[in-house]
């Protein structure tokens, strides 16, 4: 099956920090969703965002489809954006069944007064 | 009003009872799934259905059995629990086809713990 890797792992960052996130994935893809899960363990969508770029406040992502990548960018950070962050993607195009998603391990943001 | 809850949000029972989760969307969409969250924070798909219609089935315990009465709803009983069936339970929806899907928005999660 598609692998997904999410790097880096862990981030601490300063309120007021900007930071860049990263998601590979081993195969074609024709969606990906990136997704907050705040301390309190809801999971929030940020993005769904196939290719290209979105912007959505502080937060942006871009995916680039053709180099199986995509990368979510926090500025100005607050402490409120701690917590874990995911991206997601569907079976591999050419494969599978399209009912259901792949996570990455995840990256866990925590923002510091 | 919440697109996909579930409930309960928390359960705490014993080894070997049996237990159910509720789940009810109401984004109109054809397709619900269970995740589990394990004490890692993975994130790994249990079932899926369309239309009713199991379409997913990950390798998954018999003694998980998952219900669906109608397209809005999708229920999972869990018999003879063990201590490892403990982790959150997260229930999603999305609209689709088998080649490609919108959004999947996911419930606020149940943590269940066997003790």
């Amino acid at each position: 099956g598609i692998q997904v890797e999410q790097s880096p792992p862990d981030l601490i960052l300063q309120e007021g920090a900007n930071s860049t996130l990263r998601c590979n994935f081993s195969d074609s893809v024709n969606n990906l969703q990136w997704f907050h899960q705040n301390p309190w363990g809801q999971l929030i969508n940020l993005f769904y965002i196939p290719s290209g770029t979105k912007q959505n406040g502080r937060l942006s992502a871009t995916t680039v489809a053709t180099e199986r990548y995509s990368l979510l960018y926090i500025s100005s950070s607050q402490t409120t954006d701690s917590g874990v962050y995911f991206c997601a993607v569907p079976p591999s195009v050419s494969g599978g069944s399209n009912y259901k998603l792949t996570f990455g391990k995840g990256t866990l943001l925590t923002v510091n007064p | 009003d919440t697109a996909v809850s579930q409930t309960p949000k928390y359960l705490v029972t014993q080894m070997g009872n049996d237990k159910s989760i509720k789940c009810e969307q109401n984004l109109g969409h054809d397709t619900m799934y269970w995740y589990k969250q394990d004490s890692k924070k993975f994130l790994k798909i249990m079932f899926s259905y369309n239309n009713k219609e199991l379409i997913i089935n990950e390798t998954v315990p018999n003694r998980f059995s998952p219900k669906s009465p109608d397209k809005a709803h999708l229920n999972l009983h869990i018999n003879s629990l063990e201590l490892g069936d403990s982790a959150v339970y997260f229930c999603a929806s999305s609209q689709g086809t088998r080649r490609t899907n919108t959004e999947a928005f996911f419930g606020q999660g149940t943590r269940l713990t066997v003790v």
